[in-house]
């Protein structure tokens, strides 16, 4: 099966800095990549996917970086700003029904 | 744009109960999911529907949980009889087709088995 870890359990960042999320996954047949925010209490809200048939995909200050050779995904946020702050989940879309496997979230704490 | 909607926030019960959670999809979607978190742990896979019938069903997904959808719109994951593990939140998640498109998530409802 899909295994799917985070390196780092809790990043912290200033203001306006970037942030750098990393995740690894473990099939190398895995084809779609996903991140979630979670806020305290709420359910997982879609940031940016990416397929595997690309190595890099930009949204509005976040990009997304794949590497299929080391199997690693990462998450860059630019200017992180407080409301950034949550739980940052990278997902794999796994099997016929596409269910997700989730790794183990790192907490991105932006202090002033 | 539209959400998925889940009921009750949080349900409290006491062990060997039953509960019913309730999920709104949103419409045209075809692919469910439920996903529960325990506190503090990663969100884990429980049981993803298809055209009125279960397509795939964890480990943790025993003979105490069941799905439906009973009126084609609602979606309910029903815990026979609760266990004080089963204290989690739970998750609704739906897509509106198969390969990779994103799954929109549900608040979740919050289950405390006393």
């Amino acid at each position: 099966g899909e295994n799917v870890g985070l390196h780092l359990p809790t990043l912290s960042v200033q203001e306006g800095d970037n942030s750098i999320i990393n995740c690894a996954y473990s099939n190398s047949a895995s084809d779609y990549f996903i991140w979630y925010k979670q806020e305290s209490g709420k359910g997982p809200q879609f940031i940016i996917d990416i397929r595997s048939n690309m190595d890099k995909r930009q949204g509005q200050r976040v990009t997304v970086l794949l590497n299929k050779t080391v199997k690693h995904l990462s998450l860059q946020i630019a200017a992180t700003q407080p409301g950034d702050s949550a739980v940052y989940f990278c997902a794999v879309s796994v099997g016929y029904t596409d269910k997700l496997i989730f790794g183990t979230g790192t907490r991105l704490q932006v202090f002033p | 744009e539209p959400e998925v909607t889940q009921t009750p926030s949080h349900q409290v019960t006491q062990m060997g109960q039953e509960v019913i959670l309730r999920c709104v999809p949103i419409s045209n979607h075809l692919y469910f999911y439920w996903y529960r978190q325990i506190l503090g742990q990663k969100v884990e896979f429980l049981v993803s529907f298809y055209n009125n019938e279960i397509s795939e069903k964890s480990e943790i997904f025993d003979d105490q949980f069941s799905v439906e959808r009973p009126d084609g719109s609602n979606f309910t994951l029903k815990i026979r009889s609760t266990k004080l593990e089963d204290s989690a939140m739970y998750f609704c998640a739906n897509k509106r087709d198969r390969g990779p498109y994103e799954q929109y998530f549900g608040p979740g409802t919050r289950l405390t088995v006393t």
